[in-house]
């Protein structure tokens, strides 16, 4: 089976920094993805982690241990359009699919 | 590059009708897959398909089902609508179906079923 948790909603404040966490227990594991969804908009891609370790782009970082079965998206010099639901999916090919399973997606509120 | 359409953008339906959503991918991607997203349930995988092929399919009812078209296009079907059924769903279409394909989302088709 496959469950991936990540918390429902978390507020920060514009210009912090905010980490988003993702932990997944999965049969097999092959690539972790983060996508950010505005209200009423489709999920857009932001980073995908297949090996362990960091990668950044911009203001935004992804880290994976998959050790662990655990991630985060790291979101610096917060802006007021950061606001958005943040999606962890993880793809697990045991079933013969590459077809990732997402979670329930973290809601985050940026204020001034 | 356009990116991938979903047809209607939102839709209003009675219980018991049908629906038919259309989807059209990225050109040249080959692998179309459907989603189902409620606030309470997140995204939840329907099916998936590749060169016409139903490849893989989530854990819906029969009511829910699918098909691809030789231009990769695909539409979704629901039949006998049930009030649970509202939901936004979710087109994304990726290059083939292996594990460096990613994938990218449509707008969505926003159904209402009263």
């Amino acid at each position: 089976g496959q469950n991936i948790d990540q918390p429902t909603e978390m507020t920060a404040t514009e210009g912090a920094i905010v980490q988003i966490n993702c932990t997944y227990q999965t049969s097999g594991f092959n690539g972790l993805f983060w996508y950010q969804q505005h209200a009423g908009e489709a999920p857009t891609f932001l980073s995908y982690n297949v090996l362990d370790g960091l990668e950044e782009k911009g203001r935004f970082s992804s880290f994976l241990s998959r050790s662990k079965g655990y991630s985060y998206l790291l979101l610096k010099e917060l802006q007021m359009k950061d606001s958005a639901s943040y999606l962890c999916a993880v793809r697990d090919p045991s079933g013969g699919s590459y077809i990732p399973t997402f979670g329930r997606g973290t809601s985050l509120i940026v204020h001034p | 590059k356009a990116g991938v359409t979903q047809t209607p953008r939102y839709l209003i339906k009675t219980r018991g009708q049908q629906v038919t959503l259309s989807c059209s991918p990225i050109s040249g991607h080959r692998s179309v897959s459907w989603y189902q997203q409620t606030p309470g349930q997140g995204l939840q995988f329907l099916f998936e398909y590749f060169s016409e092929t139903q490849r893989n399919k989530g854990n819906f009812p029969g009511r829910f089902s699918g098909r691809q078209f030789s231009n990769s296009r695909s539409e979704m079907n629901v039949s006998t609508l049930e009030l649970g059924d509202s939901a936004l769903y979710l087109c994304a279409s990726s290059l083939d179906q292996g594990a460096s394909s990613e994938q990218y989302f449509g707008p969505g088709t926003r159904l209402t079923v009263t």
